[in-house]
């Protein structure tokens, strides 16, 4: 699998829990936050959360309710749970190393390669 | 919650200057940043902090910021310019991630 390639199933039906995981670069985990983004058709490039290398989270406010993110430093991974999906959470799923500034403002410098769920 | 808006699509001759913009009340007080996408791949950092290039990101991307607009410029389009592009901020005060809807631009 390719790092930072999410892995995980990729046919799911409506009300599963979406379960991926990252495996990121060795020695990034403790410097940087992760950031989960989806793109679809409808919506765009979307934001879906970010868990720091501290495990502080932060959610997209329409997914908070079902999202899950966490991070296990041994295996440098970090994970993402929707839980309850519906059609309209079928997306490319993208894993991305983020650059937090001053505690603010945060931008994505290395994307992986996405993985295309599909709730059917 | 905080909205920015790009225009569907801009075409160009090669040669060219392309100005891409981002729309968003008082956007001059973010920092924007512009990711390139090519058809079928992810998302690549072309500009950070509104005009900041990451290391191997060409000399004719260039970005600023100002007012109610953003604009990423790309001087002299090639075809291998072709993609689309995406503006992104921090919204502060909903704590979230914004993404405009992204502009696709066409070399001729």
């Amino acid at each position: 699998q390719e790092q930072q390639q999410p892995w995980g199933a990729r046919l799911l039906q409506p009300s599963e829990t979406l379960s991926l995981t990252c495996d990121v670069y060795s020695g990034s985990l403790s410097g940087y936050s992760w950031t989960w983004i989806r793109q679809s058709p409808d919506r765009g490039l979307e934001w879906i959360g970010e868990i720091s290398h501290s495990g502080n989270t932060k959610f997209n406010l329409s997914l908070r309710s079902r999202l899950t993110l966490s991070m296990d430093t041994p295996t440098t991974q970090v994970s993402l749970k929707l839980g309850s999906v519906i059609a309209a959470d079928t997306a490319i799923y993208f894993c991305a190393r983020t650059i937090v500034v001053a505690g603010a403002h945060r931008y994505f410098d290395l994307w992986g390669r996405g993985t295309l769920v599909t709730v059917s | 919650s905080y909205v920015l808006t790009q225009p569907p699509s801009v075409s160009l001759a090669p040669g060219q200057t392309a100005r891409l913009t981002c729309g968003g009340s008082f956007i001059g007080a973010k920092s924007v940043h512009w990711y390139q996408q090519k058809s079928g791949q992810a998302p690549v950092l072309v500009v950070f902090d509104d005009g900041d290039r990451p290391s191997g990101i060409p000399e004719r991307f260039s970005g600023s910021n100002s007012g109610n607009t953003a604009t990423l410029t790309i001087s002299g389009v090639e075809a291998g310019d072709e993609a689309a592009y995406y503006c992104q901020v921090w919204d502060a005060t909903s704590d979230q991630v914004v993404f405009g809807g992204g502009t696709r631009l066409t070399v001729l």
